[in-house]
């Protein structure tokens, strides 16, 4: 059964920083691209990036190019998101997603981390 | 970034009736080369994740009742639930996945 299992959410100040993980389980975590999908109170979905299988080809959405981070360790079958710079609009329940084998749909998540900013 | 629109944002539907959701895209996801619509639905329902349902427009996800399905095509689009079950209560989303993912605003199934 494939698990994906986010942590590391919390209440952090503007400015501060943080940093998410999934565990993953029950498929071959390097085969896949990977994503972290947010949802912010009472709003829609938001992709924020995805992860390549080896590591190397990464993508972000616009707002949050150049704060966060991504990033996959195949050996711990986890991924990673690290947020700097943290705002009020990044709170949010992150997802981690997996990217089905052929496009950019998601076909696995996690029941997700919430991270709230605020003082 | 292409934008989603659905409509409504909530509808109320007895047990065994028909519910349809529609989706807008600004722009087609109809890929030309490979005839294909890069549309999937999603289910979420209260205190869990999102569940993947239709991928390619109209392809349900295995395990995904045939009550569930998906067609239309260039900009518009439209989940439909043949027979609304209980266990249908939820948020409905669409995503594009023509370009850089983008999601729909959802729209709320309830029981009439």
């Amino acid at each position: 059964e494939v698990q994906l299992v986010e942590s590391g959410g919390d209440l952090v100040q503007p400015g501060g920083s943080l940093r998410l993980s999934c565990a993953a389980s029950g498929f071959t975590f390097s085969g896949h691209w990977m994503s972290w999908v947010r949802q912010a109170p009472g709003k829609g979905l938001e992709w924020v990036a995805s992860i390549e299988e080896d590591g190397t080809e990464k993508y972000y959405v616009d707002s949050v190019k150049g704060r966060f981070t991504i990033t996959r360790d195949n050996a711990k079958n986890s991924l990673y998101l690290q947020i700097n710079s943290l705002r009020a609009e990044d709170t949010a329940v992150y997802y981690c997603a997996r990217r089905n084998d052929f496009q950019n749909w998601f076909d696995a998540w996690g029941q997700g981390t919430l991270i709230t900013v605020s003082s | 970034d292409i934008v989603m629109t659905q409509s409504p944002d909530s509808l109320a539907v007895s047990l065994g009736e028909r519910a349809a959701i529609n989706c807008k895209s600004s722009q087609s996801i109809l890929y030309s080369s490979n005839n294909k619509n890069y549309l999937a639905w999603y289910q979420r329902k209260p205190g869990q994740p999102p569940k993947l349902l239709i991928y390619w427009a109209s392809t349900r996800e295995s395990g995904v009742p045939d009550r569930f399905s998906g067609s239309g095509s260039g900009t518009d689009f439209t989940l439909t639930i043949s027979s609304l079950q209980a266990e249908d209560v939820a948020v409905y989303y669409c995503q594009q996945f023509y370009t850089t993912p983008t999601f729909g605003q959802g729209t709320k199934v309830e029981i009439k």
